[in-house]
């Protein structure tokens, strides 16, 4: 089956516009995540969808940042006004919770769109 | 406020030796540990895993051993292969974190042939 898949790919902005990144996660997979990774950090949570529940946003940056995910599927990433230190590689990852089981559900990462705002 | 912690950026290895990753993490409340690895281009792939209740998983080249008290994990391949070349990231979770990891800024391990 097909895994994680993001586009684009890769995106070249100007400062001020808005970006629209997109998630298509694991069929099945009711959780999706968003992290982003800049230059020579590690990974940052940005925001966790699951089911219908209400998102957890707490890793968003700033009001510029907003995602959203029809049902169980496909997740947009909108970035508005987009600054110079939003460039970085963005990251969706999905899982499988069932419920029930212990231990961790697996995340599996797309590969990524590099934002690069000038 | 880096709450795990990869401090060596690199590390390279003679192929067939032994490769010895290290992490550690100041949150008490982190409850499981992963280690994932990323190829240039690709998103991360899981790699291995271990419970805080656990002190060693092994699954076949890879080890990861949990030292608790002193809020330290590593990770060891062995036999290393140059395939085995890639940016190796610490992960962990927090009990109760709706599975959000917090990530380390990762380590990138050579291995020459």
């Amino acid at each position: 089956g097909a895994g994680v898949s993001q586009s684009p790919s890769n995106k070249v902005t100007e400062k001020g516009k808005d970006v629209e990144l997109r998630c298509d996660p694991i069929s099945g997979h009711t959780a999706l995540y968003w992290y982003r990774q800049r230059l020579g950090q590690g990974l940052e949570f940005l925001i966790y969808f699951q089911g219908n529940s209400a998102p957890d946003k707490s890793g968003l940056p700033s009001d510029r940042f907003s995602a959203e995910r029809t049902g169980e599927s496909v997740s947009t990433l909108t970035i508005q006004r987009t600054q110079q230190e939003d460039s970085a590689v963005y990251l969706c990852a999905s899982s499988s919770v069932r419920g029930g089981e212990r231990g961790y559900n697996e995340q599996f990462f797309g590969p990524g769109t590099r934002l690069t705002v000038l | 406020d880096q709450q795990v912690k990869q401090n060596s950026p690199s590390l390279s290895v003679q192929e067939g030796r032994i490769s010895i990753l290290n992490c550690d993490y100041t949150n008490s409340m982190f409850d499981y540990f992963l280690w994932y690895k990323k190829y240039p281009a690709e998103g991360p792939t899981f790699l291995i895993s271990i419970s805080s209740i656990k002190d060693k998983n092994e699954d076949g080249r890879f080890t990861v051993f949990l030292n608790k008290s002193a809020k330290h994990l590593s990770l060891h391949i062995v036999p290393s292969q140059p395939g085995d070349s890639a940016v190796y990231f610490c992960a962990a979770r927090r009990a109760g974190a709706n599975s959000k990891l917090t990530f380390g800024k990762g380590i990138t391990l050579s291995v020459r042939p």
